[in-house]
C-alpha cells in the first residue's frame, strides 16, 4: 500500500511568519510531487509541482524535494490569513500510472 | 483561464438509485480522472481515462461504477445503484498529458445518498 503521510496539524503561525509543511511518501519509485490547497468545502487547488531534487520557488511558495529521504516540503513565506487552509501533498508513482495518492492534509491557520 | 466544470454541484438521491455526475474537462487536456473525498477523509483516486478507455482504476471503482466520454467535451461518472457509503464529494480532474503534468480539479459534486 503506497502511503503519503502528513502531520494533520493544526499548524498555527502568525501573519508574516514562515509556515513549513512536511510530507513523506513510501513509494521510492514516485516521480512527481504536488502541493494542493483546499479551503473548507472546496476542491483541491494546485499551488506547486516539483519533479527533481532540490528547491523550486514560485512567489511566496517554495517546494523542496529529497528523493533519498522520500520527503517533500512546502514553505510559505510572509504567511497571510488568506493562506489559512488545508494543504494536501499528492504523489504520482512511477511508470505509466498517473493517479495521485494524497495525504490527509495539514490544516494551516495564519493568525492576524 | 480555462477550468474544469462539474454539474450538478449537489445531488441528493435515494439508496439504490442511479446517478450520473458530469464534468467538462479543460479543452486541450487528454487525461481525465475521477476522485472522491468522504467528509473528513483524504482524497481518493477512483479512475483515470485516456483515449476513450480506462487506463487505471482503484479497488473502489467496482462494477457499480462506470465512466464515459459521450461527446467531445463531457466526461461522466455513473454509479448504477448507490449505497449510503457512496456519499462523498466527487471531483473530476484533467491533465494535458499523463506523466509529469499537473492535474486540475473541478469544483466537485456533493453526492448525498439517503
Amino acid at each position: 500500500q503506497k502511503e503519503v503521510e502528513q502531520n494533520s496539524g493544526p499548524l498555527s503561525v502568525p501573519e508574516g511568519a514562515i509556515a513549513s509543511l512536511n510530507c513523506t511518501y513510501s513509494d521510492r519509485g514516485s516521480q512527481s510531487f504536488f502541493w494542493y490547497r483546499q479551503y473548507s468545502g472546496k476542491s483541491p487547488e494546485l499551488i506547486m509541482s516539483i519533479y527533481s531534487n532540490g528547491d523550486k520557488e514560485d512567489g511566496r511558495f517554495t517546494a523542496q524535494l529529497n528523493k533519498a529521504s522520500q520527503y517533500v516540503s512546502l514553505l510559505i513565506r510572509d504567511s497571510q490569513p488568506s493562506d489559512s487552509a488545508t494543504y494536501l501533498c499528492a504523489v504520482r508513482g512511477g511508470g505509466s500510472n498517473y493517479k495521485l495518492t494524497f495525504g490527509k492534509g495539514t490544516l494551516l491557520t495564519v493568525n492576524p | 483561464e480555462p477550468e474544469v466544470t462539474q454539474t450538478p454541484s449537489h445531488q441528493v438521491t435515494q439508496m439504490g438509485q442511479e446517478v450520473i455526475l458530469r464534468c467538462v474537462p479543460i479543452s486541450n487536456h487528454l487525461y481525465f480522472y475521477w476522485y472522491r473525498q468522504i467528509l473528513g477523509q483524504k482524497v481518493e483516486f477512483l479512475v483515470s481515462f485516456y483515449n476513450n478507455e480506462i487506463s487505471e482504476k482503484s479497488e473502489i471503482f467496482d462494477d457499480q461504477f462506470s465512466v464515459e466520454r459521450p461527446d467531445g467535451s463531457n466526461f461522466t461518472l455513473k454509479i448504477r445503484s448507490t449505497k449510503l457509503e457512496d456519499s462523498a464529494m466527487y471531483f473530476c480532474a484533467s491533465s494535458r498529458q499523463g506523466a509529469s503534468y499537473e492535474q486540475y480539479f473541478g469544483p466537485g459534486t456533493r453526492l448525498t445518498v439517503t
